[in-house]
C-alpha cells in the first residue's frame, strides 16, 4: 500500500494563480483532510470529509474549496492564490468506527506552497 | 474553546536524562488525547494515545483531567528520539474525527 499521497511536493504560485493539491489513499478510509501548518505554529484544519459526496469545513477554509467524488481521492483547491497562504500543507486519512475514529490519521508527505 | 498548548518550541537533553514534552488543552466534553511524532525526513504518525495506557518507545503519558494535561515522558532519552512532537485532541464521538493539534515541541536529544 502506498497510504496517503500528495502531489506535487512543491509549488511556488504568483498571487492571483489557482491551482489543486492532489491528494490519494489506498486504504478504503472514510474520512479524510486538509491541514495546513505554518512556520512555528501546529496544524490547522481545513476541510474534512467523512466520505465521499460530504466535506466540511475546518478551522481556516477561507480561500480553499474542496471535493470528494471518490472514496480514494480528497483534492483542494485554491482560488486566487495569496501570500497568507503559503505553508505547508498535509492530507490524512482516517478509518471510521461507530461514534468516531480511531483517532489514527495516516498522514501524505506534505505539499510546500509558496504564493509570491 | 478547544485548545492544545505545548508550551516548548524546543526541548534540548542529553542521552540517559528524562524527558518531559508538556501538553494542556481545553475541552469542555470528553476529550481523546493523542501525541504524535515527526521525525526527520518521515512522516507524521501517531505516537501514542492515552485511551490505549501503553508505553511505545519507552514513552508514557497520562491524562490528568484535573490539571487538563498530558504530558509525555521518557526516563532515559536516546538520540533516535530527536524529532517534532505534537500533542493533539479530538472529542469522544466527534462527528468526522477530527484532530486539534497542538503547536509542537521540537526534542534535541545530544550525545
Amino acid at each position: 500500500n502506498a497510504g496517503v499521497t500528495q502531489t506535487p511536493k512543491f509549488r511556488i504560485l504568483k498571487i492571483g494563480q489557482s491551482m489543486t493539491l492532489q491528494c490519494t489513499q489506498d486504504m478504503n478510509h472514510n474520512y479524510m483532510y486538509w491541514y495546513r501548518q505554518d512556520p512555528g505554529m501546529g496544524l490547522k484544519l481545513i476541510y474534512y470529509s467523512v466520505g465521499a459526496g460530504i466535506t466540511d469545513k475546518g478551522e481556516v477554509p477561507n480561500g480553499y474549496n474542496v471535493s470528494r467524488s471518490t472514496t480514494e481521492d480528497f483534492p483542494l483547491r485554491l482560488e486566487l492564490a495569496a501570500p497568507s497562504q503559503t505553508s505547508v500543507y498535509f492530507c490524512a486519512s482516517t478509518k471510521s468506527l461507530a461514534g468516531g475514529s480511531t483517532g489514527e490519521l495516516f498522514f501524505g508527505e506534505g505539499s510546500r506552497l509558496t504564493v509570491l | 474553546a478547544q485548545r492544545v498548548t505545548q508550551p516548548e518550541k524546543l526541548l534540548s537533553v542529553f542521552k540517559g536524562a528524562p524527558v518531559e514534552l508538556k501538553c494542556n488543552y481545553s475541552y469542555s466534553g470528553s476529550p481523546e488525547l493523542f501525541w504524535y511524532v515527526q521525525y526527520s525526513r518521515q512522516r507524521l504518525q501517531l505516537l501514542l494515545r492515552h485511551i490505549s495506557r501503553e508505553s511505545i518507545k519507552g514513552f508514557t503519558a497520562d491524562l490528568n483531567k484535573g490539571e487538563t494535561s498530558f504530558h509525555l515522558k521518557k526516563p532515559f532519552a536516546q538520540e533516535e528520539d530527536s524529532a517534532m512532537y505534537y500533542c493533539a485532541l479530538s472529542g469522544w464521538g466527534d462527528q468526522g474525527g477530527k484532530l486539534i493539534f497542538g503547536q509542537g515541541t521540537e526534542l534535541s536529544v545530544k550525545p
